[in-house]
């Protein structure tokens, strides 16, 4: 078990373009979390999946991004038309829903610059 | 909106010293999750408290849960130059599905 992955661990984008992020959670995990992290501050949470389905969003997540997980195992976060404020590190993490706490493992994140 | 409000938000000190940093709220969770985080990695997991007044033991690093599972506490003894990091706590089921991540303390920790 190689715990959670992200692809980019970098991108630098302009404003106004797209881009997309993977995670890949523990492999016997059937949860998955999206969060941001700005300078200075700890992890904000954006959303969770339970397998495919999309369970909680949270106001942060604006219309500009979408995340899905179409087959339970892997997830992509997209946004669309980056703006300067979403230059953040983006945090995936996963846990096993029926454990007894929400341990939650976190991957090493994708650092977006949006120039 | 649930807060976790930590202190102190920085501290430097010298190694061999032993040091306390807190993690308080007004709200209730199931239950409270501490992280360390090194610049440019994700949050590594160190413990979980579940029950109130609970005592963890992690070698020199003890971690106890408040009586009304509020507020916590991280205490390390005799600190070394490898403990330098962000300690971030957060709690759970909360009302929320995601974890309420403290905003951490940067602790620094002098040779």
């Amino acid at each position: 078990d190689t715990g959670v992955s992200q692809d980019p661990r970098h991108k630098i984008t302009k404003r106004g373009q797209n881009v997309t992020f993977r995670c890949d959670p523990i492999s016997e995990h059937n949860r998955l979390y999206w969060y941001r992290q700005t300078l200075g501050q700890g992890p904000e949470f954006l959303t969770y999946f339970q397998n495919e389905a999309q369970l909680e969003k949270s106001r942060l997540l604006s219309d500009r991004f979408s995340a899905e997980r179409p087959k339970g195992s892997f997830s992509t976060l997209e946004i669309q038309r980056t703006e300067q404020g979403d230059s953040a590190m983006y945090l995936c993490a996963s846990s096993s829903a029926g454990g007894l706490w929400d341990e939650q493992f976190f991957g090493p994140g994708t650092r977006l610059t949006v120039l | 909106t649930q807060l976790l409000e930590q202190s102190p938000q920085f501290l430097s000190i010298q190694e061999g010293e032993n040091l306390t940093v807190y993690c308080n709220s007004s709200s209730v969770f199931s239950s409270l999750q501490w992280y360390r985080q090194e610049p440019g990695e994700g949050p590594v997991l160190l413990v979980t408290v579940v029950t109130g007044g609970e005592v963890k033991k992690l070698k020199r690093l003890t971690f106890q849960f408040g009586d009304a599972r509020k507020d916590s506490s991280l205490h390390i003894t005799a600190a070394q130059p490898g403990d330098t990091g962000l300690y971030l706590c957060a709690g759970a089921g909360g009302g929320a599905d995601g974890l309420t991540f403290g905003k951490g303390t940067h602790l620094i920790i002098q040779p």
